[in-house]
């Protein structure tokens, strides 16, 4: 599996825009960009996945690098309860999704 | 969606002794896996449970110690056999759930918070 890097903590005051990075320069061409978060004393839930194209859902956007070597998820207005771990994994597709979680981003966010 | 819960939520138990870890799904499910998550680590797959088969281990993992059941396609079980303190942490189910179109989603179940004393 190809290897992602984020950044192991950022931070951010309510209501303002989060932007999350990622850096996957070992990506190929078939590879599926997926963001799961982590709250506390839960388990990972589904943010946001992508493949070239940038994508919007309820929860985030997720812009993807033209070359694909790296991604940012997007926080629109960040709340306190979107205090999390956030992981940026990698998968050969979406078909079987084996996950493979490296250490996350840990983000507060502060009122 | 799934729903997924698990059984115990947390348990304490002396070294030496075994715990078994149950998962249930809402729904069927074909792919379902059981993570570890040591204590302020991020998640590592143990193994994936394979319903009518036995399960495929991750390296580093082996079914002596894991022991693991997946009787049909809304249950399985985690067995941590033989514990030690090393083995605190907490277990976490998954499954795979189809949403729409080509793409696969995975929920997870809340954890089990284990620790050996």
């Amino acid at each position: 599996d190809a290897k992602t890097t984020q950044p192991n903590s950022m931070e951010s005051n309510e209501e303002e825009p989060v932007h999350l990075p990622c850096n996957h320069s070992t990506i190929s061409g078939t590879d599926y960009i997926h963001w799961y978060r982590q709250l506390p004393s839960q388990g990972p839930e589904y943010v946001i996945h992508g493949l070239t194209s940038n994508v919007n859902n309820r929860m985030a956007s997720l812009a993807i690098a033209e070359d694909r070597k790296s991604s940012t998820l997007i926080l629109h207005r960040a709340t306190l309860r979107d205090a999390a771990v956030y992981y940026c994994i990698l998968t050969m597709n979406t078909g079987f999704q084996k996950l493979v979680f490296g250490t996350g981003t840990r983000l507060l966010v502060s009122p | 969606s799934a729903v997924i819960s698990q059984k115990p939520s947390r348990d304490i138990c002396q070294r030496g002794t075994s715990l078994t870890i149950q998962c249930q799904v809402d729904s069927q499910v074909t792919m379902m896996f059981w993570y570890r998550q040591q204590p302020g680590q991020s998640l590592t797959l143990i193994a994936t449970a394979n319903q009518g088969s036995e399960a495929t281990y991750e390296s580093g993992f082996v079914i002596d110690k894991f022991p693991i059941s997946r009787p049909n396609l809304t249950f399985s079980t985690l067995t941590v056999s033989n514990m030690s303190p090393e083995d605190s942490s907490i277990y976490l189910c998954s499954v795979v759930v189809n949403l729409a179109g080509a793409f696969n989603e995975q929920f997870f179940g809340p954890g089990t918070r284990l620790t050996v004393l």
